[in-house]
């Protein structure tokens, strides 16, 4: 079974420029997450999807970053304009369905900010 | 609020035992997690243990959970230099997993 995928790997822009980053779940997985994991800290969820919908997105900053997940597959999470601050690992999961149950995550995409 | 904490470091010798801690404070949490990130990799789930168990067992990883003290441990037998990575737990607060902040494992030969 051919797990999370994302991309790109990496990323280097400067500050105020735009990204955006690709995740395809596992098939048939419902429920899709994205969370950044800065360097020493442990992940932090942005935004969860149960199918195309929000289910979670307290912690999203929405001035900022936005993501969607058209069809209910895959998914885009963008930043538009970047700060320093947004340097971390960005990571895609998925679960098969109800919250709660054991998510499966992608290699995660590095944003570093300049 | 919802907060897993655990100690950031940990070296061993290879062959000892390793045991890597945790507490976290959601008492509702239905599943506790163990997950292991090797330098540039996502989370890789090790094993996982249901709130009403007190203890499971999987190859070379135990986990112990102690409800009243809100703590989680995670044991490696005969540690190897492949271990060496960030083991990070995690509790299932309401309907999300929160992360503790990760245990760097360091094994030398």
């Amino acid at each position: 079974e051919a797990g999370v995928a994302q991309s790109p790997r990496y990323k280097i822009i400067e500050k105020r420029q735009s990204v955006a980053f690709w995740c395809n779940p596992i098939s048939g997985h419902a429920t899709l997450y994205w969370y950044q994991q800065i360097l020493g800290q442990g992940p932090k969820l942005l935004i969860q999807f149960q199918n195309n919908g929000v289910v979670d997105d307290s912690q999203l900053p929405k001035d900022r970053f936005s993501a969607e997940r058209l069809k209910g597959v895959d998914s885009t999470l963008k930043i538009q304009p970047a700060k320093l601050e947004d340097s971390a690992v960005y990571l895609c999961a998925s679960s098969p369905g109800e919250a709660r149950e054991t998510q499966y995550f992608g290699p995660g995409t590095r944003l570093l900010v300049l | 609020g919802e907060d897993v904490e655990q100690s950031l470091f940990l070296s061993v010798r290879e062959g000892d035992s390793s045991v890597i801690n945790c507490t976290y404070t959601d008492s509702s949490s239905t599943y506790l997690y163990w997950y292991k990130q090797e330098p540039g990799a996502g989370l890789q789930l090790l094993t996982y243990i249901f709130s009403n168990m007190d203890m499971k067992q999987d190859q070379r990883l135990t986990v112990l959970l102690n409800k009243k003290d809100k703590h989680l441990s995670l044991r490696i037998a005969d540690t190897q230099t492949g271990d060496s990575a960030i083991y990070f737990c995690a509790e299932t607060g309401f309907q999300k997993l929160v992360f503790g902040t990760g245990t760097r494992l360091l094994v030398s030969p």
